[in-house]
């Protein structure tokens, strides 16, 4: 199983900031995802960040107010930026792992309030 | 990707078995059927997964229906600490890892 350590584990920000969440595995991985979880909905994938490329972001979602970077292939970061109240949500990033990479594991997230 | 049907919500009592029901009408050939649970204030965690052939482990069964459209997650016995929603997903087997899609999941309340 990979151990995922996830900063920081919550935060409260002003409107028009920007927040890095960081993501560390204890393993080395090719691909990381980056979640979030609206209040009482279920988890929406961000974006799918890759070691040494660029990141692919799912409908909906833009590189200028999600930039993900991706240094190695044990870490990875994602900035909310030019936050605003609709961007108050839990994030969390997911690696692949098992025998098959059948599996996903998750970091314990990242819980934004925007005021 | 293929969609699954859960209710939105069960209970159950503690030490008693549940039985959490997924539908998956549309599932393809090559997709293996997935359960996660998310505890409050955490992120989800891989319970359990299957083809074709029921399978268990320490965590909980799960019973796949023979013609595939349909499976369930069964918890022998409900502790506390079960409390959680409960998601199955669908994930094809074919090569390379493919992007999970989750759906609204079952609320899955114990009763002392």
């Amino acid at each position: 199983s990979a151990v995922i350590s996830q900063k920081p584990s919550r935060d409260i920000c002003q409107r028009g900031t920007s927040l890095t969440i960081q993501c560390q595995v204890d393993s080395q991985v090719t691909m990381m995802f980056w979640y979030r979880q609206q209040p009482g909905q279920s988890l929406t994938l961000i974006a799918t960040a890759n070691q040494g490329s660029e990141a692919t972001y799912e409908s909906g979602f833009v590189i200028d107010k999600f930039p993900i970077s991706r240094p190695n292939l044990t870490f990875s970061t994602l900035t909310v930026s030019n936050m605003s109240p609709e961007d108050s949500s839990i994030y969390l990033c997911s690696v692949p792992g098992g025998p098959t990479n059948e599996k996903l594991f998750f970091g314990s997230g990242t819980q934004l309030s925007v005021l | 990707d293929a969609k699954t049907t859960q209710p939105n919500s069960m209970e159950s009592n503690e030490e008693e078995p549940v039985h959490l029901p997924c539908n998956h009408s549309t599932i393809s050939g090559t997709d293996y059927i997935h359960w996660y649970r998310q505890l409050p204030s955490q992120g989800p965690e891989y319970v359990i997964h299957g083809l074709t052939s029921n399978v268990n482990n320490r965590m909980a069964s799960l019973a796949i229906a023979e013609d595939r459209k349909s499976s369930t997650l069964i918890l022998h016995r409900a502790t506390l600490r079960d409390a959680a929603v409960y998601y199955c997903i669908l994930r094809d087997i074919r090569g390379g890892y493919q992007k999970v899609t989750f759906g609204i999941g079952t609320k899955l309340q114990v009763i002392p």
